[in-house]
């Protein structure tokens, strides 16, 4: 079965301190990962993705397989960065359905 | 803007009635999601439309169903509605077979009492 595991519900930092968000998978095959972000009172929005390998707003996340993990790191996080955040990943069967995880929301602090 | 677009934003209604959800996708995009988003189960996937016909099938109730138009806007049918359908149901489009970027709408609120 696919999962996306978010172990943290809640997350707060410091601004200028580094944050990582978790996001642990399970899936059979070659995953596709995502990461979504959700500011206050807009609409989801993806941030990146691994194939793509950019750094999207000095984010950026690793698909490590060994450990199933794709965490979304950031050095020097901003109060902008303030936000709920998605790991998801894209559905087997020939869709492109994206399972998600429950997300995180992350407290940037000035 | 990511040009997709739902309407109504909010719908409060009451147990047992039915409603229909509305999304326009973006521009030339041909496939639609259908989201649930709950405080306990997080964002599922309903079901998806590519071109007018039915993809695939996630964890949508027998008592919901969805179609997409020839002019590729697409309908949430919710009927017998019970307090444990209040939500917020996300569409997502994406331009292609095989592109995974999804582009999502504001959500519509949904209130069963």
């Amino acid at each position: 079965a696919q999962r996306v595991t978010q172990p943290e519900k809640l997350l707060s930092v410091f601004k200028g301190a580094p944050v990582e968000l978790k996001c642990n998978y399970s899936y059979s095959g070659s995953p596709e990962l995502f990461w979504y972000v959700q500011y206050s009172r807009q609409r989801l929005q993806l941030l990146l993705r691994h194939i793509s390998r950019e750094s999207i707003k000095g984010f950026t996340a690793d698909l490590n397989k060994g450990e199933t993990s794709f965490h979304l790191k950031k050095p020097f996080a901003q109060e902008e960065d303030s936000a709920m955040y998605y790991c998801a990943l894209e559905g087997q069967g020939g869709s492109e359905k994206l399972v998600f995880g429950k997300g995180t929301k992350l407290t940037v602090n000035p | 803007d990511s040009g997709v677009t739902q309407t109504p934003k909010h719908l409060i209604t009451a147990t047992g009635q039915r409603v229909t959800l509305r999304c326009s996708p973006r521009s030339g995009d041909l496939s639609v999601y259908w989201y649930q988003q709950s405080l306990d189960q997080g964002l599922q996937f309903l079901i998806q439309y590519y071109n007018g016909e039915e993809r695939a099938k996630g964890n949508i109730l027998e008592r919901f169903s969805a179609q997409q138009f020839p002019d590729l806007h697409s309908e949430l049918n919710l009927s017998s509605l019970e307090l444990g359908d209040s939500a917020l149901y996300f569409c997502a489009s994406s331009p292609r077979w095989g592109q995974a970027e999804q582009y999502f709408g504001p959500g519509t609120r949904l209130t069963v009492t």
